[in-house]
């Protein structure tokens, strides 16, 4: 049983399209986050959602849009991608805002 | 200063040994305090969460905060190749509701030598 699941696990794209990653999570948590990690692994929150509502808003460029259609699920569409976007990016859950976070494998993002 | 440090490593020690993970961290309010652990490739896992000053041990792993140092540090007893990963500390800085933010060290590569 996997407890938080994204898919793809690899995405390789070119440089100005349009792209949709998507995450679920089985845990019945009510918060869920879309992390990026770069390749010095510095890994930082960019959405966070609480019940379908958007809580936390880091700068994050507005190419970079989350859809929440229900607490169980976050998906992230990046419009125009860009090769600074190329990174790995996680979705997480948490039973509370910001306590412990239950990360999805991954999903490795490269722009060419 | 960066809100959240850790020295990046890599850490060696050998098999058995123990293994002493730092953070520092920079807002004096910071209330809640996690060690994840992260292997190549893979995802963030939690070892550890510590939310007093003092040590709180979990089988190997001894997690200590001293808050007046601002300081987080993470023991591994007999430490073993499987302990080989990055080690990310994450603190969560409490200004109220939506506008708390949990910041992520960098990591620290351990290396545990057979």
């Amino acid at each position: 049983d996997t407890a938080v699941s994204q898919t793809p696990k690899y995405l390789v794209t070119q440089m100005g399209n349009d792209k949709s990653i998507k995450c679920e999570q089985n845990l019945g948590h009510d918060t869920m986050y879309w992390y990026k990690q770069d390749s010095k692994k510095f890994l930082k929150i960019m959405f966070s959602y609480n019940n379908k509502e958007l809580i936390i808003n880091e700068t994050v460029p507005n190419r970079f849009s989350p859809k929440s259609p229900d607490k169980a699920h976050l998906n992230l569409h990046i419009n125009s991608l860009e090769l600074g976007d190329s990174a790995v990016y996680f979705c997480a859950s948490s039973q509370e805002l910001l306590d412990t976070q239950y990360f999805g494998p991954g999903t490795r993002l490269t722009v060419l | 200063q960066k809100e959240v440090e850790q020295n990046s490593g890599p850490l060696s020690v050998p098999e058995g040994a123990i293994a002493s993970l730092n953070c520092t961290y920079s807002d004096r309010g910071s209330q809640s305090f996690f060690w994840y652990r992260q292997y190549s490739g893979k995802s963030p896992e939690l070892i550890m969460s510590i939310y007093s000053n003092g040590d709180k041990e979990d089988g190997r792993f001894t997690a200590q905060l001293n808050k007046a140092s601002q300081y987080v540090s993470l023991l591994i007893r007999d430490s073993q190749p499987s302990d080989s990963a990055t080690y990310l500390c994450a603190v969560r800085m409490d200004y109220g509701g939506a506008t708390n933010k949990l910041i992520f060290g960098t990591g620290t590569l351990l290396a545990v030598q057979p």
